[in-house]
């Protein structure tokens, strides 16, 4: 089955600054990768997705890459503010086989950004 | 813009009991899901639905565990017999198509089970 890392449990930073986190998957490459956003108490906010041959994408402050190679993605989040502080779970589907999605996710990265 | 919505926010029940955790996807909306997750842990995956019909379930979701789309517009998850393990915060979530799609989650029913 897929396992899935993302680099640390934490994560603080200072506002302004850009923060990166990591992504790094066992087993098969998934057909695509997506990026949500936790808040305490709250579900999961969908981010960015990503598809196994896109390299790049961006959203306003956010940036992710995909490395089908390196089994890995990096999200950054660039002029970072305290209002980006929550938990980034990294999340994949299996190749586009079965009726519906079944997203495998990462245990989060929390970050904190400080003034 | 459109939301899954949940409810209750809060469900307490002793072990053994039934409860019934709703769901109401984006109207649009064909596939449908059952998400949990345990204090401190990570998000599972426990059944998706399509086509009024289960289309996969993990280990977790044993017998215990059913779901039903009633009327077209609510989507329920059943725990007929609570154990102290099944405390979690349960998501419901809904995409349009199969594929690279975004799921949108529901912020959730935290069941505890006393």
């Amino acid at each position: 089955s897929q396992k899935i890392e993302q680099n640390s449990e934490a994560l603080n930073i200072q506002e302004g600054k850009t923060a990166t986190l990591t992504c790094n998957y066992t087993n098969y490459s998934p057909a695509y990768l997506q990026w949500y956003r936790q808040d305490p108490g709250r579900g999961p906010v969908f981010l960015l997705l990503i598809r196994e041959n896109e390299k790049e994408k961006r959203k306003e402050r956010l940036k992710v890459t995909f490395d089908t190679t390196l089994k890995q993605s990096l999200f950054h989040i660039t002029a970072s503010q305290p209002a980006d502080s929550a938990t980034y779970l990294c999340a994949l589907d299996r190749p586009l086989t079965g009726t519906a999605s079944k997203l495998t996710f990462g245990t989060g990265t929390r970050l904190q950004v400080t003034l | 813009e459109p939301e899954v919505t949940q409810t209750p926010s809060h469900q307490v029940t002793q072990m053994g009991q039934e409860v019934i955790l709703r769901c109401v996807p984006i109207s649009n909306h064909l596939y449908f899901y059952w998400y949990r997750q345990i204090l401190g842990q990570k998000v599972e995956f426990l059944v998706s639905f399509y086509n009024n019909e289960i289309s996969e379930k993990s280990e977790i979701f044993d017998d215990q565990f059913s779901v039903e789309r009633p009327d077209g517009s609510n989507f329920t998850l059943k725990i007929r017999s609570t154990k102290l393990e099944d405390s979690a915060m349960y998501f419901c979530a809904s995409t349009a198509v199969r594929g690279d799609s975004p799921l949108h989650f529901g912020n959730g029913t935290r069941l505890t089970v006393t």
